[in-house]
């Protein structure tokens, strides 16, 4: 079935340091890749997404990038801060290119001081 | 403007007992989801619902049901709770078609003793 492998699970870097969480998607129908920043005890929020149609995206610090031929996308975080420490979630779009999407296992960042 | 909102926010059962968990979207957005958290295992679609009237299943439905009672509105019920089900649910949102990311409720956390 559909399935989003998410490494590392765990990921420490230092202040300042970059920080890159990557992913690789089953289906070669999925057009759309979300990525989730979910804070300690809090809700998943959207940080940045990206469409199939698009090989890189930059939003400040956080950029994202994909490659279809090998189906995998990357989160890069640039200039990492104490604020980005949470956990970081990929997702692709279903079967089809439906709007249901499967989600990463998550990666959990530690941003150290 | 809430988003979306989702009660209750904490709930303990006992095994067999069952519970209506509410969610409620203000975003006038077509589709609405179900997602379980468990440590480790990223988040996973329990129901779907594309459209008031219809709900699908996703990868995890055995042991609940939905009901899309309006556009606003999407329920999840556990009919015959088991320890199994201790997790932290969360409702979304989101407009129809490709590309669009989910909003995310503030979750609930149900345990099963």
């Amino acid at each position: 079935g559909e399935n989003v492998e998410q490494h590392p699970s765990t990921l420490s870097v230092q202040e300042g340091d970059s920080a890159v969480i990557k992913c690789t998607y089953s289906d070669s129908a999925s057009n759309y890749f979300p990525w989730y920043k979910q804070e300690l005890g809090k809700r998943p929020q959207l940080i940045i997404d990206i469409r199939s149609n698009v090989g890189e995206k930059k939003d400040q610090r956080i950029a994202v990038t994909l490659n279809k031929t090998a189906k995998h996308f990357s989160l890069h975080i640039t200039e990492t801060q104490p604020e980005d420490s949470a956990v970081y979630f990929c997702a692709a779009s279903g079967l089809g290119g439906t709007y249901k999407y499967i989600f990463g296992t998550g990666t959990r960042l530690k941003v150290l001081a | 403007n809430a988003g979306v909102t989702q009660t209750p926010k904490f709930q303990v059962l006992k095994t067999g007992q069952s519970m209506t968990l509410q969610c409620a979207q203000d975003m006038n957005h077509n589709s609405m989801y179900w997602y379980r958290q468990d440590p480790g295992m990223g988040l996973r679609l329990i129901y779907y619902s594309a459209s008031e009237g219809t709900t699908d299943k996703g990868e995890v439905p055995n042991g609940y049901n939905v009901s899309r009672l309006n556009k606003r509105e999407f329920s999840l019920r556990l009919e015959s709770a088991a320890p199994s089900q201790t997790s932290v649910y969360f409702c979304a949102s989101s407009q129809n078609g490709e590309g669009y990311g989910y909003t995310f409720g503030s979750g609930t956390r149900l345990t099963v003793v």
